[in-house]
């Protein structure tokens, strides 16, 4: 079965500073990984997906994330962080079969951007 | 273009009770999928629904079914609620899969659930 972990509940970090929220997966076939952002009392906002190709995945408000094949990580990276980048964050992989699908989540990292 | 916009945003029900929840995906997307967010189980898979069909389901009781519109709206249903169901709804759509892969998918504000 395909899984993703998260291992930090929450990564603080200084506005103006890089972040790095981390994503590990496991899957038996090929990966599609995306990230999603949700703010408070919202519903989850597409960043970036990782479908194939270059490892480096740019997307949305600046962030990006790097797929390594050899350690199964995807991790969620911004050069700069913004305090308004405070939300939770979610890795997620997609498990394609024919035509079904469906979205495994991880168990979600609070960013806090302080200033 | 609209996004997926899901109705009602808010509902209070007892123990009991049934409910029924819709979902209007973005416009020219077929595929329509729900997730159950909660604190303590995160975000977990229900279903998916392509072309009127379910394609794929989660682990949930059989209290819990959906269905889908010829034009692609999509309702779910929960029956005889329970406490543990009070949760954020959410419903997804997309574009069915591409050649080089799975479309992302769009999320809807989600419905809060909360049953007494």
């Amino acid at each position: 079965a395909q899984s993703v972990a998260q291992p930090e509940d929450q990564v603080n970090v200084a506005e103006g500073n890089p972040l790095t929220v981390k994503c590990t997966y496991s899957v038996s076939g090929n990966p599609y990984l995306f990230w999603y952002v949700q703010y408070p009392n919202r519903g989850l906002q597409f960043l970036l997906k990782y479908i194939t190709g270059d490892n480096l995945v740019k997307g949305s408000y600046g962030f990006e994330a790097e797929f390594n094949k050899s350690q199964t990580s995807f991790h969620l990276k911004k050069p700069s962080a913004l305090v308004s980048d405070s939300a939770l964050y979610f890795c997620a992989v997609r498990d394609l079969t024919g035509t079904a699908s469906k979205l495994t989540f991880g168990t979600g990292t609070r960013l806090q951007v302080t200033l | 273009k609209a996004g997926v916009t899901q109705t009602p945003r808010y509902l209070i029900k007892t123990r009991g009770q049934q409910v029924t929840l819709s979902c209007s995906p973005i416009s020219g997307h077929r595929s329509v999928s729900w997730y159950q967010q909660t604190p303590g189980q995160g975000l977990q898979f229900l279903f998916e629904y392509f072309s009127e069909t379910q394609r794929n389901k989660g682990n949930f009781p059989g209290r819990f079914s959906g269905r889908q519109f010829s034009n692609s709206r999509s309702e779910m249903n929960v029956s005889t609620l329970e406490l543990g169901d009070s949760a954020l709804y959410l419903c997804a759509s997309s574009l069915a899969p591409g050649t080089r892969g799975p479309n992302e998918q769009f999320f809807g504000p989600g419905t809060r659930l909360t049953v007494l």
